[in-house]
């Protein structure tokens, strides 16, 4: 199975400020990582598919990048409706595909 | 537009059974693979079974291979997941998502709680 692992766990900033979220997998993904948005209550929407392709309708504010097993997901400017919780997701040994922990974005 | 909604949710006491259903909308069900995803309360995503648009293929992960049996109906755009002989650990809210390679559609999740 592979393990990803999300960090930080937490991260508190205000609006307007730049996020940086991580992810690493425990072998190589290749580019097969997607990024996930979740607000309490609602089912996850995808944000960033094959590692640095926004998803339809996604703001041009989020943007990911990385390959193999070091991977980033950059929030520019955070948005009020951007504080919520960020998974990412790999699927390079599809079906047994798996899910990071997940990051907390938070209001400082 | 895409719509899934799930549906058969509820309390069960350990050892029990419940089915889920998720009806599918807004798209050619047939034509794509579909996946059960669970999220215990304040947890991660945990994938848990996939069925091809045929239904010929079909995986499950190891916490619940032998006991969950994932199928579907085409022509009544359903999707369906038989859960046997529940523990407490299965306690989830259960989404049902349409296979894109990623995950692009979801439903709102309908929870599974196992206690008794």
């Amino acid at each position: 199975e592979i393990v990803l692992t999300q960090s930080p766990a937490t991260l508190s900033l205000s609006p307007g400020e730049r996020a940086t979220l991580s992810c690493r997998a425990s072998q190589s993904v290749s580019s097969y990582l997607a990024w996930y948005q979740q607000k309490p209550g609602q089912a996850p929407r995808l944000l960033i598919y094959d590692a640095s392709n926004r998803a339809t309708g996604i703001p041009a504010r989020f943007s990911g990048s990385g390959s193999g097993t070091d991977f980033t997901l950059t929030i520019s400017s955070l948005e009020p409706e951007d504080f919520a919780v960020y998974y990412c997701q790999q699927r390079s040994n599809w079906p047994q595909i798996t899910f990071g922990p997940g990051t907390k974005v938070d209001i400082k | 537009q895409v719509q899934l909604v799930e549906s058969g949710g509820g309390l069960v006491k350990p050892g029990g059974s419940l089915r889920l259903s998720c009806a599918a909308s807004g798209f050619t069900f047939s034509d794509y693979y579909m996946s059960w995803i669970r999220q215990a309360p304040g947890k991660g995503l945990e994938w848990v079974s996939y069925i091809s648009s045929s239904g010929s293929t079909i995986y499950y992960a190891d916490s619940v291979k032998g006991r969950f049996t994932i199928s579907r109906d085409n022509a009544k755009n359903s999707l369906y997941l038989q859960m046997n002989s529940l523990r407490a650990e299965d306690t989830a809210v259960y989404y049902c998502a349409r296979e894109d390679g990623d995950y692009g559609y979801w439903g709102q999740g309908t929870l599974v709680t196992v206690s008794s």
